[in-house]
């Protein structure tokens, strides 16, 4: 099975910080997604990427951004964390259109500004 | 059913019984539904997927209803278990650019009473 892996599970970090959020993916996944998601809103794109060194915008881009340098790993920067960034972040991946579109989850990282 | 707001709907049900769990699409073009399931601190999982060229897809215990004229989806769980409380999103799959991307709704809690 397709593991994706983030690297932590909870993080306090405090208001003006640079945050550095890591997915790992082990399935040669072309794909990778950053959600955040809160009570209520559901999952909300914040950016993607369809290949290495390709990123594109969500519909919740702002005081974020990302780095794909390798195909397995896709970072999710915050730069310089607020404390309406306090969410649970998740990230997925997933393979090119022909065959199935579902996505695969990492487990979360929930992150708490102060 | 499935809406934008603050508060994530409930639906409770009592163990044994079948689920239904509700949501409404906003794309005319989807061409891919999903549903995920997520417990407690995981991140979301596949459960069922269906294609816009059908009306019903049967799993194990689940079934999946599309109905495109209204834009509608449902999730059906048969015999309803308490392993099967958790929230569970919808998601609707539109192709841009080179890949694939999923818009997710706000998920519906599931509690399964003893």
């Amino acid at each position: 099975d397709v593991k994706v892996t983030q690297s932590s599970r909870y993080l306090v970090k405090r208001t003006g910080e640079k945050v550095f959020l890591e997915c790992v993916q082990d399935m040669d996944h072309e794909n990778m997604f950053w959600y955040r998601q809160d009570p209520g809103l559901g999952l909300r794109l914040i950016y993607f990427s369809y290949d290495v060194k390709m990123k594109e915008k969500g519909d919740i881009p702002e005081g974020y951004s990302v780095s794909r340098e390798k195909k397995e790993r896709f970072s999710l920067i915050l730069e310089s964390a607020s404390t309406n960034q306090t969410s649970m972040y998740l990230c997925a991946s997933s393979s090119p259109p022909v065959g199935n579109y579902g996505y695969t989850f990492g487990s979360g990282t929930r992150l708490t500004v102060v | 059913g499935e809406s934008v707001g603050l508060h994530l709907p409930t639906l409770s049900v009592q163990e044994g019984d079948n689920s239904i769990i509700n949501c409404a699409y906003s794309n005319s073009a989807s061409d891919y539904f999903i549903w995920y399931k997520q417990e407690s601190g995981k991140g979301p999982q596949f459960i069922i997927d269906i294609r816009s060229n059908m009306d019903k897809r049967q799993g194990q215990r689940v079934t999946v209803l599309l109905n495109k004229t209204v834009k509608h989806l449902s999730l059906q769980i048969a015999a309803t278990q308490p392993g099967d409380s958790a929230v569970y999103f919808c998601a609707e799959n539109s192709l841009t650019g080179g890949g694939n991307k999923l818009t997710f709704g706000t998920g519906t809690q599931l509690k399964v009473e003893l």
